[in-house]
């Protein structure tokens, strides 16, 4: 089975903290994504990936930024934490292999900026 | 623009009732559907996907879901619902660009012992 991990369940951070969020996934997989999810807005898509050290901007990049230097590692990045970020945050994964090809998640990291 | 609509924000069935949550999209091409759920404090798991050929997919936890292209719907079904199948549920379609997925608002699913 395809696993996609996140470095933290939790994480409590400040406002103006720099926070990053891990994700890694075991099945060589082309594409990794970071959605937010939040009550009544369903899953955004903030930034996605199809190559190392390649990116693309989703529906709400803003305050965020991405980095994949391995192919099995994609991190996001809030470069300067702001209470509008407190959120769940999923990971996911897909292969490059076909558009029939789904997406595999992560547990999720409820972030908390206080 | 592809969108995907789920007209039930909240479900609410009793232990042993059939299910049916309703899923509708809107794009041109031939669509690649996707259902997924969500328990709580969880990421999305797949159910089950639709790219071709019978319009019957079958899923797990004996979920199934019909394509009807004539509807641009992909309802997601289960003859007799058990307690632990209370969740959130996420249809999705594949959008024009190679791999961005449009996912519903969400159906929330809970079940009365």
């Amino acid at each position: 089975d395809v696993k996609v991990t996140q470095s933290s369940r939790y994480l409590v951070k400040r406002t103006g903290e720099k926070v990053f969020l891990e994700c890694v996934q075991d099945m060589d997989h082309e594409n990794m994504f970071w959605y937010r999810q939040d009550p009544g807005l369903g899953l955004r898509l903030i930034y996605f990936s199809y190559d190392v050290k390649m990116k693309e901007k989703g529906d709400i990049p803003e305050g965020y930024s991405v980095s994949r230097e391995k192919k099995e590692r994609f991190s996001l990045i809030l470069e300067s934490a702001s209470t509008n970020q407190t959120s769940m945050y999923l990971c996911a994964s897909s292969s490059g292999q076909g558009k029939h090809q789904p997406q595999h998640f992560g547990d999720g990291t409820r972030l908390s900026i206080l | 623009a592809q969108s995907v609509t789920q007209p039930d924000i909240h479900i609410t069935v009793s232990e042993g009732a059939s299910l049916e949550l309703r899923c509708n999209y809107s794009y041109g091409a031939t669509p690649y559907l996707f259902w997924y759920v969500q328990s709580p404090g969880q990421g999305l798991q797949l159910l089950l996907k639709y790219f071709s050929g019978d319009t019957l997919v079958q899923g797990i936890k004996g979920f199934e879901a019909e394509f009807k292209r004539s509807q641009s719907s992909f309802n997601l079904r289960k003859p007799s619902v058990h307690w632990s199948d209370a969740a959130e549920y996420f249809c999705a379609v594949r959008g024009a660009s190679y791999d961005k997925v449009i996912f519903g608002p969400g159906t929330s699913l809970s079940v009365i012992p």
